[in-house]
């Protein structure tokens, strides 16, 4: 059972486009993180979201942690190829597993020039 | 920087042997993980350690097994392994287990197959 379902599994766009990969869940999360990967390489944190509500701004991309903090969104305006990686979602579910994060089975995002 | 530093990068193993996955981070983190990813499941916690001498399981951690003798390394050892774990493997470390402290940072990932 996935706990966290993100959507879409695959994105192909042209540069310049927007986007919007959503990370759903029925659980509650104390906080969550969103990771780039690319090929060969480990995920890299991009962002931690906190609080019920919260958006948070990185150049283009911008996050969002739903009120009830079951879900977020990571958008990305005007998409670069750059951009083009594996996005994952990761939840914490507070007390003694915060470093114990449940992963969304990811986001690959291929940006065309 | 080094960071977390995983060996070896790629591994074919035959059904039935055991081997073990190096993992050693220069941070001076407490907290220490293993993950496994497979295409399109994103990544599962296998064992993880929140200092020397303190290991416990995840969410997959049948076949595999752990030990932290020192801050630095966290082995992950495969006995008698099987196809189902062809995977990649990311050890990763993080500082706090706070949510603002607590960013993993990951190895570059060790490929296994297993035939």
């Amino acid at each position: 059972t996935q706990l966290l379902e993100q959507s879409p599994q695959f994105l192909s766009i042209q540069e310049g486009e927007n986007l919007t990969v959503y990370c759903n869940s029925s659980s509650v999360f104390s906080s969550l993180q969103w990771y780039r990967q690319e090929p060969g390489e480990g995920p890299v944190l991009l962002v931690t979201v906190v609080t019920g509500g919260e958006v948070k701004k990185l150049k283009r991309l911008t996050f969002q942690f739903g009120d009830a903090r079951k879900d977020s969104s990571l958008h990305i305006t005007a998409a670069q190829p750059g951009d083009t990686g594996l996005y994952l979602c990761a939840g914490a579910k507070g007390g003694t597993s915060y470093g114990k994060l449940t992963f969304g089975q990811g986001t690959i995002l291929t940006v065309h020039p | 920087n080094a960071g977390v530093t995983q060996t070896p990068k790629f591994r074919i193993l035959k059904i039935g042997q055991s081997m073990t996955l190096q993992c050693a981070q220069d941070m001076n983190h407490n907290y220490m993980y293993w993950y496994r990813q497979d295409p399109g499941m994103g990544l599962k916690l296998i064992y993880y350690s929140v200092g020397a001498g303190i290991t416990d399981k995840g969410e997959v951690p049948n076949g595999y097994n752990v030990s932290r003798s020192t801050t630095e390394d966290f082995p992950l050892r495969l006995e008698l392994a099987a196809p189902s774990q062809t995977s990649v493997y990311f050890c990763a470390s993080s500082y706090s287990r706070t949510p603002q402290a607590g960013e993993l940072f990951f190895g570059e990932g060790s490929r296994l197959t297993v035939l």
